[in-house]
């Protein structure tokens, strides 16, 4: 069965631009999440989606933002980059929004702004 | 919303078991201790979850204090792969909750050979 799969992989930007992030969960799937983790820093929570509805947000400006689709697969979306955006994007996904429903997560998406 | 306090660092030898600190001295009645851990260039993995009771899986043990307060991840024999970063996080087992995911910075184990 296939694990939890990000897109694109490295992305490079410049400050100011715009940058989207793809997340696709493991099949069955319903939650995702995004978190940041900077250089040598814990996971910072972003956002969470169930079934297609944002569930809860981190405390982050609202350029970041994102979206699920009726697939489950989601997006997430950072406007206006700044050079304090160059991170690790991680995504993660569940089975349903119960607590003890472990989360799996994917490779990453390496952010850097320049 | 419920923090979780580890040891940055922590260095083990190999074979030898490992006791794993996390404090949550504001942890709810209706939080889920979880624990993860990160490998170099990966993303976190699930070790181990509980609520009250200690639990025993393949990867680890989970010891929980009777209050609640804290709790330990045991290795029981660690090996070169355990090095990484464990993360300890509470979860709210009431459904729906908008309680915010702290992850914490986690304590890092090194193992030596």
């Amino acid at each position: 069965e296939a694990g939890v799969t990000q897109s694109p992989t490295h992305l490079i930007k410049t400050r100011g631009q715009q940058a989207t992030l793809r997340c696709s969960p493991i099949s069955g799937h319903t939650s995702v999440y995004w978190y940041q983790q900077a250089l040598g820093l814990g996971l910072q929570f972003l956002l969470w989606y169930d079934e297609g509805e944002e569930r809860n947000r981190g405390n982050f400006p609202p350029r970041f933002s994102g979206r699920q689709f009726p697939n489950y697969s989601s997006e997430l979306n950072v406007n206006a980059l700044e050079l304090e955006d160059s991170a690790l994007y991680l995504c993660a996904s569940s089975l349903g929004t119960a607590p003890y429903n472990e989360q799996f997560f994917g490779p990453g998406t390496r952010l850097t702004v320049l | 919303d419920a923090k979780t306090t580890q040891p940055n660092s922590m260095e083990s030898n190999e074979e030898e078991p490992v006791h794993l600190p996390c404090n949550h001295s504001t942890i709810s009645g209706t939080d889920y201790i979880h624990w993860y851990r990160q490998l170099p260039s990966q993303g976190p993995e699930y070790v181990i979850h509980g609520l009250t009771s200690n639990v025993n899986n393949r990867m680890a043990s989970l010891a929980i204090a009777e209050d609640r307060k804290s709790s330990t991840l045991i290795l029981h024999r660690a090996t070169l792969r355990d090095a990484a970063v464990y993360y300890c996080i509470l979860r709210d087992r009431r459904a729906g909750n908008n309680r915010k995911l702290i992850w914490g910075l986690g304590t890092s184990l090194a193992v030596n050979p």
